[in-house]
């Protein structure tokens, strides 16, 4: 069926390192992804989007990578911060907008000092 | 610009009652979405509203429902809650593509 997941359900990381958070999504007429974060008690915030005409989009200490061939995506985060510590959900849609998306399931990201 | 509110921010409900969560999109936005986030299921898209209209729909059975003014404000309810309905429900609005959302109402049903 139609799906978003990720790989791992927690990733720890060094502050300072460089964070990747991956994810895999099954429906190969997604045609939008984007990747939000979540701290606790807050809602989702949009980090960065992605078209499926584009396989890397970077924005600030931030970069997308979008595989189609093999259906993955991931978000890397440069020098991670104490702040950057969060649930991290990638969302897809087919129809090249941010209605109706279906989230993976996240991955908590844990930086140490 | 103010963000997207949602009010109330918790609520605890008994089972078979009903309950009416409100959302304010940011000044601007037409498209209200809403979203159901619990541990087993994560985020589920629950509906979406562009000018007063339900646009999309998730796979959610009709005991929920939603509405949107013409203030592009939103309102969602939940008829006959079950147990299973406790969540924390979100609503995201956007302009054109980028969708943004608010804090979210944590609503529990005992």
């Amino acid at each position: 069926g139609e799906s978003v997941g990720l790989h791992l359900p927690t990733l720890s990381v060094q502050e300072g390192d460089n964070s990747i958070i991956n994810c895999a999504y099954s429906n190969s007429a997604s045609d939008y992804f984007i990747w939000y974060k979540q701290e606790s008690g807050k809602g989702p915030q949009f980090i960065i989007d992605i078209r499926s005409n584009m396989d890397k989009r970077q924005g600030q200490r931030v970069t997308v990578l979008l595989n189609k061939t093999v259906k993955h995506l991931s978000l890397q985060i440069a020098a991670t911060q104490p702040g950057d510590s969060a649930v991290y959900f990638c969302a897809e849609n087919r129809d090249g907008t941010a209605s109706k998306l279906t989230f993976g399931t996240g991955t908590r990201l844990q930086v140490t000092l | 610009k103010a963000g997207v509110t949602q009010t109330p921010r918790y609520l605890i409900k008994t089972r078979g009652q009903q309950v009416t969560l409100s959302c304010s999109p940011i000044s601007g936005h037409r498209s209200v979405s809403w979203y159901q986030q619990t541990p087993g299921q994560g985020l589920q898209f629950l509906f979406e509203y562009f000018s007063e209209t339900q646009r999309n729909k998730g796979n959610f059975p009709g005991r929920f429902s939603g509405r949107q003014f013409s203030n592009s404000r939103s309102e969602m309810n939940v008829s006959t809650l079950e147990l299973g309905d406790s969540a924390l429900y979100l609503c995201a609005s956007s302009l054109m593509g980028e969708q943004y959302f608010g804090p979210g109402t944590r609503l529990t049903v005992t």
